[in-house]
């Protein structure tokens, strides 16, 4: 089947805008992971869904960031008020659980923001 | 001047030989750890994964050897190919949920 689909793959936004960033995980999936990573440096965890809830938001940066997954499949990432260090690729995963074992989690090929 | 984090290590190998990618984590309450591959542009790919009741574990060309000791994890690609050049990353999981990314290892293969 399909693997992890992120739309848009680019997206450039002017400063305080609003945006929205889609990932459709691979059927079945029931945990679903957003990373964020900058040039030069490994995805950085921002949060996870376990089916349609939020179980882990730590690391969202504040408030201005906030990811919905209302029936347990397509999620997406909402950032209000963007800022020029926004700028960053999103990276969306998903695995067939989560939980302290850990399980392979399969990545999209990421959104890339540009917040001019 | 420029962030220390755009210069990523990087190794480089000649066609044939052998790489070995060096990765130390940082919570010994870990018990599950991946490498993945990035290519330019793409996401992260899995390759190869490990728990803490093993210390070794070998697929098609890659084997990662975890030494819970020192907290050090390390990748090992057998007859390197081109195609293997890439950004390696290793993950581990901090006994939660998520993954834990390290900073990354460039490899470089030449011909």
């Amino acid at each position: 089947g399909a693997g992890v689909s992120q739309t848009p793959s680019n997206k450039v936004t002017e400063k305080g805008k609003y945006v929205e960033l889609r990932c459709d995980p691979i059927s079945g999936h029931t945990a679903l992971y957003w990373y964020r990573q900058s040039l030069g440096q490994g995805p950085e965890f921002l949060i996870y869904f376990q089916g349609t809830g939020a179980a882990d938001d730590s690391g969202l940066p504040n408030d201005r960031f906030f990811a919905v997954r209302p029936e347990g499949s397509v999620s997406t990432l909402k950032i209000q008020r963007t800022e020029r260090g926004d700028s960053a690729v999103y990276l969306c995963a998903s695995s067939l659980s989560a939980g302290t074992g850990g399980t392979e989690a399969f990545f999209g090929q990421g959104t890339r923001l540009t917040v001019v | 001047g420029e962030s220390v984090g755009l210069h990523l290590p990087t190794l480089s190998v000649q066609e044939g030989d052998n790489s070995i990618i060096n990765c130390a984590y940082s919570n010994s309450a870990s018990d599950y750890f991946i490498w993945y591959k990035q290519e330019s542009g793409k996401g992260p790919q899995f390759i190869i994964d490990i728990r803490s009741n093993m210390d070794k574990r070998q697929g098609q060309r890659v084997t990662v050897l975890l030494n819970k000791t020192v907290k050090h994890l390390s990748l090992q690609i057998a007859a390197t190919q081109p195609g293997d050049s890439a950004v390696y990353f290793c993950a581990e999981n901090g006994n939660t949920d998520k993954l834990i990314f390290g900073t990354g290892t460039r490899l470089q293969v030449f011909p």
